[in-house]
């Protein structure tokens, strides 16, 4: 079983705003690192998946970094927009199997 | 694709009740994946699948909880005798994983929506 942290848990900003969040986890027997995207009474839909140490993916206003060193991956959401409201997961994946962290909800004010 | 299909999308039993939720995998993918939303502990992995055997079931809550999946196309969740704590979303995914993807992205049903009374 994989310690997957997240933090935030929940984040509420103004439209507008720029945001970000963290996920941690242990960086051995590491392959890939997923973010999922979660709108309330759907399921979640996958933003990134990354590889590599250094990985930087972006998404429109949505990028995230990954450092495998050291077990961690930034969410970045540059210029929030209500449509942004969701809970964003992480998963670390082994290689046959996903451990999901328990997300940040993200609240965007209009 | 039509994507990942679970039924039925809500289910309200009474207690001791059996209950059996269906997934349809996308064609192709050859990993299943049963999950548990739940308040307290977000999305919780039941039970797992490749190429239809199962591989990993250490999050199976107890006896009551069974998966099957006799086929690539099809698979079972049944909980038998079902209990109140049992209330959840429960999403299947599947995933094309190993040398044939990089990614192995999970897809996700819409999920079945259970209450036990």
């Amino acid at each position: 079983i994989l310690n997957v942290e997240q933090s935030p848990q929940s984040l509420h900003v103004q439209e507008g705003d720029s945001t970000n969040f963290t996920c941690s986890f242990p960086s051995s027997n590491f392959y890939a690192l997923h973010w999922y995207r979660w709108e309330t009474a759907k399921s979640p839909e996958a933003l990134f998946v990354m590889t590599l140490n250094g990985d930087e993916k972006k998404k429109g206003r949505i990028s995230a970094t990954l450092n495998t060193k050291e077990g961690y991956s930034y969410l970045y959401i540059k210029g929030s927009q209500p449509e942004d409201s969701a809970t964003y997961l992480c998963a670390p994946y082994t290689g046959n199997q996903f451990y999901f962290g328990t997300g940040t909800s993200l609240t965007v004010i209009p | 694709d039509a994507g990942v299909i679970q039924s039925p999308r809500h289910e309200v039993t009474e207690m001791g009740q059996e209950v059996t939720l269906r997934c349809k995998p996308i064609s192709g993918h050859d990993y299943l994946f049963w999950y548990r939303q739940t308040m307290m502990r977000g999305l919780e992995l039941l039970i797992y699948f490749n190429n239809n055997v199962p591989i990993d079931d250490s999050g199976m809550p107890e006896d009551r909880f069974s998966a099957k999946m006799p086929n690539a196309s099809f698979s079972t969740l049944k909980i038998q005798p079902s209990e109140p704590r049992d209330s959840a979303v429960y999403f299947c995914a599947s995933s094309l994983a190993g040398w044939l993807s990089n990614t192995g992205e999970l897809f996700f049903g819409e999920g079945s929506r259970l209450t036990v009374l």
